[in-house]
């Protein structure tokens, strides 16, 4: 298996633009998880599914931010209108609930100008 | 609260020496026990875990954690590093499947290696 692609590594994009990170996770893995890494703030799960269903968004830090799983192999996370301070790296993992490890993928590295 | 500290935001240790990272987490219910290690510019890799049974767990590198419930702690131990260890790493807790297996994670500990 390849692991949790990520798409894209890099995206600079200028504050009020649209971005959208997607992820796919490993194939038969049932959970996926979306992560922030800051400096300052370490990193915190923003959103988590289970059989692509939402189960606890309480992390999305405002409306700007949205996610969706609209199958078993896919997943985006939005943010709309972006803002310098949503700067960072943006993670995605992926979990069987048999085995309760996460993998992560190689991460977005998000720069808003 | 739940929560995990790792009290060292940077240690520098000489190739070949010994390493102790330091982890002490606060959770509810039966912890499972992450160490995860992250090198520049790359995603997380899973260095070990703990979910129960002997409280000394071997990992990947080398690495190797003691679980101590008396004192909440998840210590991860090197006898002798690397290099190439140098990076960043990080304990989490969480609970036992994928509805409580969102994790949650100390600040991280920055090693790094003196030749």
């Amino acid at each position: 298996d390849a692991g949790v692609i990520q798409s894209p590594r890099h995206e600079v994009t200028e504050m009020g633009q649209e971005v959208t990170l997607r992820c796919k996770p490993i194939s038969g893995h049932d959970y996926l998880f979306w992560y922030r890494q800051t400096m300052m703030r370490g990193l915190e799960l923003l959103i988590y599914f289970n059989n692509n269903v939402p189960i606890d968004d309480s992390g999305m830090p405002e409306d700007r931010f949205s996610a969706k799983m609209p199958n078993a192999s896919f997943s985006t996370l939005k943010i709309q209108p972006s803002e310098p301070r949503d700067s960072a790296v943006y993670f995605c993992a992926s979990l069987t609930g048999v085995v309760n490890e996460q993998f992560f993928g190689p991460g977005t590295r998000l720069t808003v100008l | 609260a739940q929560s995990v500290t790792q009290p060292d935001i940077h240690i520098t240790v000489s190739e070949g020496a010994s390493l102790e990272l330091r982890c002490n987490y606060s959770y509810g219910a039966t912890p499972y026990l992450f160490w995860y290690v992250q090198s520049p510019g790359q995603g997380l890799q899973l260095l070990l875990k703990y979910f129960s049974g002997d409280t000394l767990v071997q990992g990947i590198k080398g690495f190797e954690a003691e679980f101590k419930r008396s004192q909440s702690s998840f210590n991860l131990r090197k006898p002798s590093v690397h290099w190439s260890d140098a990076a960043e790493y990080f304990c989490a807790v969480g609970g036992y499947g994928g509805s409580q297996g969102n994790l949650i994670f100390g600040k991280g500990t920055k090693l790094s290696v003196k030749p």
